[in-house]
């Protein structure tokens, strides 16, 4: 079975600053890695996803992620918050074989607060 | 290009009775994908849908169902409905890939669903 795990329910950082928002994913096979962004009372909003290949991805606004198969991690990333940037974050990951291949598994979500 | 739309926006049943939702993906699209998201969860996957055939079914009981049109629109029905399926139920479409696997979920706004 797939997981993902986000393990902070809450990231403040001060506008201005870099921001991480950690991920690790377990699946069979290859990983296929997303993060989609929440804002209150919407749907998910894609930012940026990892098939294959240079293990940084750059995304929608700024954002970046970094693959790590080693740490099986997909931490997003940006250097400088906005406090447009505060929202629901969430990572998820698609398996490369059978059942896996068509369903995302998410995380339970990161609330990222940017502070003035 | 219109983005993947849902209706209603809201809606509010008692315990018991049936509710049908809808989604119309993006054009072009074949593949739709059903989620449902508890406050403060994660989404997590009911159905896929592609090319009018269900494809997967998340661990969801049978009082669930769903079917996709010939013009690729979705139906998520739920019968005889519980508190517990009170949730913000989001609709997905997607390409597939010439490997059949499924490419970048684009989701809906949602339907917020309250049983009382």
């Amino acid at each position: 079975a797939q997981s993902v795990a986000q393990p902070e329910d809450q990231v403040n950082v001060a506008e201005g600053n870099p921001l991480t928002v950690k991920c690790t994913y377990s699946v069979s096979g290859n990983p296929y890695l997303f993060w989609y962004v929440q804002y209150p009372n919407r749907g998910l909003q894609f930012l940026l996803k990892y098939i294959t290949g240079d293990n940084l991805v750059k995304g929608s606004y700024g954002f970046e992620a970094e693959f790590n198969k080693s740490q099986t991690s997909f931490h997003l990333k940006k250097p400088s918050a906005l406090v447009s940037d505060s929202a629901l974050y969430f990572c998820a990951v698609r398996g490369q074989f059978g059942a896996g291949s068509y369903q995302l598994t998410f995380g339970k979500g990161t609330k990222l607060s940017v502070i003035p | 290009d219109a983005g993947v739309t849902q209706s209603p926006t809201h809606l509010i049943k008692t315990r018991g009775q049936h509710v049908t939702l809808r989604c119309s993906p993006i054009s072009g699209h074949k593949s739709v994908s059903w989620y449902q998201q508890v406050l403060g969860q994660g989404p997590q996957f009911i159905f896929q849908y592609y090319e009018k055939e269900e494809r997967g079914r998340g661990n969801f009981p049978d009082r669930f169902s769903a079917r996709q049109f010939p013009n690729y629109s979705s139906e998520l029905n739920v019968n005889a409905l519980l508190l517990g399926d009170s949730a913000l139920y989001l609709c997905a479409s997607s390409l597939v890939t010439s490997g059949g696997s499924t490419d970048t979920q684009y989701f809906g706004p949602g339907t917020r669903l309250t049983v009382l």
